[in-house]
């Protein structure tokens, strides 16, 4: 994997219903994983910060894992509500290149009530 | 405790033109970087500055530049616009480093349309 991908690009769910997506990104160099969710016309809010393989954080019913070796994080959300609809962004930190971070497309959760 | 604020909002310009905008840190912050977000494109990094020079670049070309003020507050600088540089351009602060194990802070973005 070159670039950050994830998955799905967009997502349905049913108030009070559980959910994940995923985040891959290069596992070579890797040094750091992003998670932000953005509503619409507010800013990026950070969710979580990952380094360490098999890292699991959790915030509320947001919680995330990471897994360094394949290249991959989960990010699940528990008995979603209205408020949880936003794009949910990842990113990664090589450490190799520039420093900045390096964002997938992310990933619109759209909550029905 | 004010989070990073940016300007302005909008903006619309011609193609050719010059546009400068405009950021302020979090408070306590020294870092702060720029990203471009075109549409239906996840934020891509133009550059970062700290101590008031440009610690790492992403790639974009040299009409991009910028410049970090003693008080931590950057401008961006787009020169001889064109089409395609029609975005949301969002200003991120953290301390040093940024990316690494830091958290970043975003700004609500200013959306340049040129036309």
């Amino acid at each position: 994997i070159l670039n950050v991908e994830q998955s799905p690009q967009s997502l349905h769910v049913q108030e009070g219903d559980s959910t994940n997506f995923t985040c891959s990104f290069p596992s070579s160099n890797f040094y750091a994983l992003h998670w932000y969710r953005w509503e619409t016309a507010k800013s990026p809010e950070a969710l979580f910060v990952m380094t360490l393989n098999g890292d699991e954080k959790k915030k509320g019913r947001i919680s995330a894992t990471l897994n360094t070796k394949e290249g991959y994080s989960y990010l699940y959300i528990k008995g979603s509500q209205p408020e949880d609809s936003a794009t949910y962004l990842c990113a990664s930190y090589s450490g190799g290149g520039a420093d900045g971070l390096t964002f997938g497309k992310g990933t619109h959760l759209i909550i029905q009530p | 405790d004010a989070g990073v604020t940016q300007s302005p909002t909008h903006l619309i310009k011609t193609r050719g033109q010059q546009v400068t905008l405009r950021c302020s840190p979090k408070s306590g912050h020294d870092t702060v970087s720029w990203y471009q977000q075109a549409l239906g494109q996840g934020p891509q990094f133009i550059f970062q500055y700290y101590e008031e020079e440009e610690r790492q670049r992403g790639n974009f070309p040299d009409r991009f530049s910028g410049h970090q003020f003693p008080n931590y507050s950057s401008e961006l600088n787009v020169n001889a616009l064109l089409l395609g540089d029609s975005a949301l351009y969002l200003c991120a602060s953290s301390l040093v480093g940024g990316g690494r194990g830091d958290t970043q802070y975003f700004g609500p973005g200013t959306r340049l349309t040129v036309l």
